[in-house]
C-alpha cells in the first residue's frame, strides 16, 4: 500500500464548478501537509501549505485536513479554465525537508 | 521569488552514454532534491542533499549519483543511460520543509 493515495482523475468539469480533490494516508505521524499545482511541462509549484488538522483559506482556495481520517481535500471554488492543471498533495513528518511524500497527482480539466 | 534552474528543457541521449543534469538556485537555500517523474508512478526521489558535499540517497538511486560542490549547484549524473531512465527529471530545493520545495520547470531525458 501506498503511503498516500490519490485518485489520477482525470476529472472534468464546467467553469464555475466546485472542485474537490483528495488525498488519503496511512502515516498517523505525517502534519504537514501541501498541495501543488503542476501545468503541461513545467515543475510543480506549492500552491496550498497547512500544518496539522483544520481549514486553510487562500482566494478561491481552501485546503483541509482531517487527521483523524487520515484525510486531504482541496477545494476550488468558481473554478476558471487556467485552474486545468495536475494537482499533487503532499506530506512530511518533520519541519525538515527530508521524505515529503507527493501523491501521483489528479488531472483536473475545467470546461469553458 | 526562488528560482530553480535546470540547464536543459529536452535532452536526447544515446544508450551508454554519461548524461549530466545540472540544477542551479539563487536564494541559498540549504536542501535540494532530485526526483523523476513518470506517469502513473507519480514522483521518485533520487537523491537528496542538505549541504554542499553532503548527498544522501533516495528512494531509487540505481544508475544514478549526484555532486554538489557549491551551495547553489546540485548535479544529476547518469553513469551509463539506459533505455528506462527516460522520464522527466525535476530539481527542487527548500529552506526548510515548512516552506515546502521550489522546483525547477524539469528536463525531459530521452535515451534512446
Amino acid at each position: 500500500q501506498k503511503e498516500v493515495e490519490q485518485d489520477p482523475g482525470p476529472l472534468s468539469v464546467p467553469e464555475g464548478a466546485i472542485v474537490s480533490l483528495n488525498c488519503t494516508y496511512s502515516n498517523s505521524a505525517f502534519q504537514y501537509f501541501m498541495w501543488y499545482r503542476q501545468y503541461s511541462r513545467k515543475g510543480p509549484e506549492l500552491l496550498m501549505y497547512t500544518y496539522s488538522s483544520g481549514n486553510k483559506e487562500d482566494g478561491r482556495f481552501t485546503a483541509q485536513v482531517d487527521k483523524s481520517s487520515k484525510y486531504i481535500s482541496l477545494f476550488i471554488r468558481d473554478s476558471q479554465p487556467s485552474d486545468s492543471a495536475t494537482y499533487l498533495c503532499a506530506m512530511n513528518q518533520y519541519s525538515s525537508a527530508s521524505k515529503i511524500i507527493f501523491g501521483s497527482g489528479t488531472r483536473l480539466s475545467i470546461r469553458p | 521569488d526562488v528560482k530553480v534552474t535546470q540547464s536543459s528543457r529536452y535532452l536526447v541521449k544515446r544508450t551508454g552514454e554519461k548524461v549530466f543534469l545540472e540544477c542551479v538556485q539563487d536564494m541559498d537555500h540549504e536542501n535540494m532534491f532530485w526526483y523523476r517523474q513518470d506517469p502513473g508512478l507519480g514522483l521518485r526521489l533520487i537523491y537528496f542533499s542538505y549541504d554542499v558535499k553532503m548527498k544522501e540517497k533516495g528512494d531509487i538511486p540505481e544508475g544514478y549519483s549526484v555532486s554538489r560542490e557549491k551551495k547553489e549547484r546540485f548535479s544529476l549524473i547518469l553513469e551509463s543511460a539506459s533505455t528506462n531512465q527516460t522520464s522527466m527529471y525535476l530539481c527542487a530545493s527548500s529552506l526548510e520543509g515548512r516552506d515546502g520545495y521550489t522546483f525547477g520547470s524539469g528536463t525531459r531525458l530521452t535515451v534512446v
